[in-house]
């Protein structure tokens, strides 16, 4: 599966958009792009996925460049609960695709 | 939220002893994982399965071994804990086409080994 690359820390203002970028440049024609987030120690959580579309649904919209070689996370309004290590993960279709989670970001919106 | 459970939640144990971790799931998804997560590391796969009596190696295999005998239950065992393999461990579930999409991870059990 292709890596991928974030910053590994990133602050928002709350009530702001918070942009978190990734980049995948290895990816594969078959790879999706995924995005998890891990809040404190508890277990990481799906927030979106996508193809070569972006992509929105009520937690994150999903923007992936046409190379796809890059995209960005958009949590259009972050919350103070938004803060969270974020990772995008570049795999093929989830069932039986053992996603392999780096680092990710660390997102803290501040009051 | 899909029904997963990992106990114990917290577990203390000696070099050298085994020790059973348990995930068990209701939601009849094919595809269940363990992973570790470590400082500096993010998580890493150790085992996961693709049904029962299915089972394969992660990157961070050794020390490890699995068991699924039916489908709502993956163990993962260390047959002889070591201080390296204290950690936090986190079972995922998975399957084609679920709702919620995605990877469902559990709240993870938190072992140390003195």
């Amino acid at each position: 599966d292709a890596k991928t690359t974030q910053p590994p820390s990133m602050d928002c203002a709350e009530g702001r958009a918070a942009n978190l970028p990734c980049n995948h440049s290895t990816i594969s024609g078959n790879e999706y792009v995924y995005w998890y987030r891990q809040i404190h120690s508890q277990g990481p959580q799906y927030i979106i996925h996508g193809l070569k579309n972006n992509e929105t649904n009520e937690m994150a919209s999903l923007i992936i460049t046409e190379d796809r070689k890059s995209s960005t996370l958009i949590l259009p309004h972050a919350t103070l609960r938004d803060t969270a290590v974020y990772y995008c993960i570049v795999g093929r279709e989830t069932s039986g695709s053992r996603l392999t989670f780096g680092e990710g970001t660390q997102l803290t919106v501040n009051p | 939220d899909a029904g997963i459970t990992q106990s114990p939640r917290h577990k203390v144990t000696e070099t050298g002893t085994p020790v059973t971790l348990r995930c068990h799931q209701t939601e009849n998804h094919r595809y269940m994982y363990w992973y570790r997560q470590d400082p500096g590391h993010g998580l890493r796969l150790i085992h996961y399965s693709y049904g029962v009596k299915d089972t394969d190696k992660g990157e961070v295999s050794d020390g490890y071994s699995v068991s699924r005998s039916k489908t709502e239950d993956f163990l993962l065992t260390l047959e002889s804990a070591t201080s390296s393999q204290t950690s936090v461990y986190f079972c995922a579930i998975s399957e084609l086409g679920a709702t919620p999409w995605g990877y469902t991870f559990g709240s993870g059990t938190r072992l140390t080994v003195v």
